[in-house]
């Protein structure tokens, strides 16, 4: 079965600083898809990146930036010079390709709190 | 820019009625989705939906739970005796091909009393 993990439950940083999120991921599947999803205090989960499993190019959109490793299975995400705007629940998931489903499977999420 | 509705924001219902949550996904797509998260913790899926019918579902989707769409537009999720353990944001999503992106709603918060 797949799973993923965010070990980083809360993270605390002051505007401006770089921060990283940490995601590490199990499945057999050979194929599968990454997602990381944003969840501001309003509470809708928004879209941000999605990779698949040949892809291990880093990607950078902005201040985001996205570093696959599939020697490690993580999938880590940083935000650059980092603003109160940024402050939410940060969800990493999985979709593997077997059952069908397309199902996700989310991490338990980062909370993350940029002050000033 | 095309989004995913869902509507009641909130509901609020007494143990044991019935619920039926309702979601407008994204026009052109084909795969629909429901998924939940119990207050504080992480999105758990539920069910996905295609051609008109379940292709997977979660051991939490039991007979309690069901699934439609009933036109061209809306895709609902009925919850028929609903428990105080389905208190919970329910979320809609929808993607246009198998492998897409889940775009989701804003979520429906179900309190049961």
């Amino acid at each position: 079965a797949q799973k993923v993990t965010q070990a980083q439950t809360e993270i605390s940083v002051v505007e401006k600083e770089d921060v990283t999120l940490d995601c590490v991921y199990e499945t057999r599947d050979t194929t599968y898809y990454l997602f990381w999803y944003k969840q501001p205090p309003s509470g809708e989960l928004v879209f941000l990146i999605r990779r698949n499993s040949f892809d291990e190019q880093n990607e950078i959109s902005g201040r985001y930036s996205w570093n696959f490793q599939k020697s490690t299975s993580s999938f880590n995400f940083t935000i650059t010079a980092s603003q109160v705007v940024d402050s939410a629940v940060y969800f990493c998931a999985l979709r593997i390709l077997t059952g069908g489903g397309n199902k996700l499977t989310f991490g338990t999420g980062t909370q993350l709190k940029v002050e000033l | 820019e095309p989004e995913v509705t869902q509507t009641p924001s909130h509901q609020v219902t007494q143990m044991g009625q019935e619920v039926i949550l309702r979601c407008v996904p994204i026009s052109n797509h084909l795969y629909f989705y429901w998924y939940r998260q119990i207050l504080g913790q992480k999105v758990e899926f539920l069910v996905s939906f295609y051609n008109n019918e379940i292709s997977e579902k979660s051991e939490i989707f039991d007979d309690q739970f069901s699934v439609e769409r009933p036109d061209g537009s809306n895709f609902t999720l009925k919850i028929r005796s609903t428990k105080l353990e389905d208190s919970a944001m329910y979320f809609c999503a929808s993607s246009s091909g198998g492998l897409s992106e889940q775009f989701f709603g804003p979520g429906t918060r179900l309190t049961v009393l």
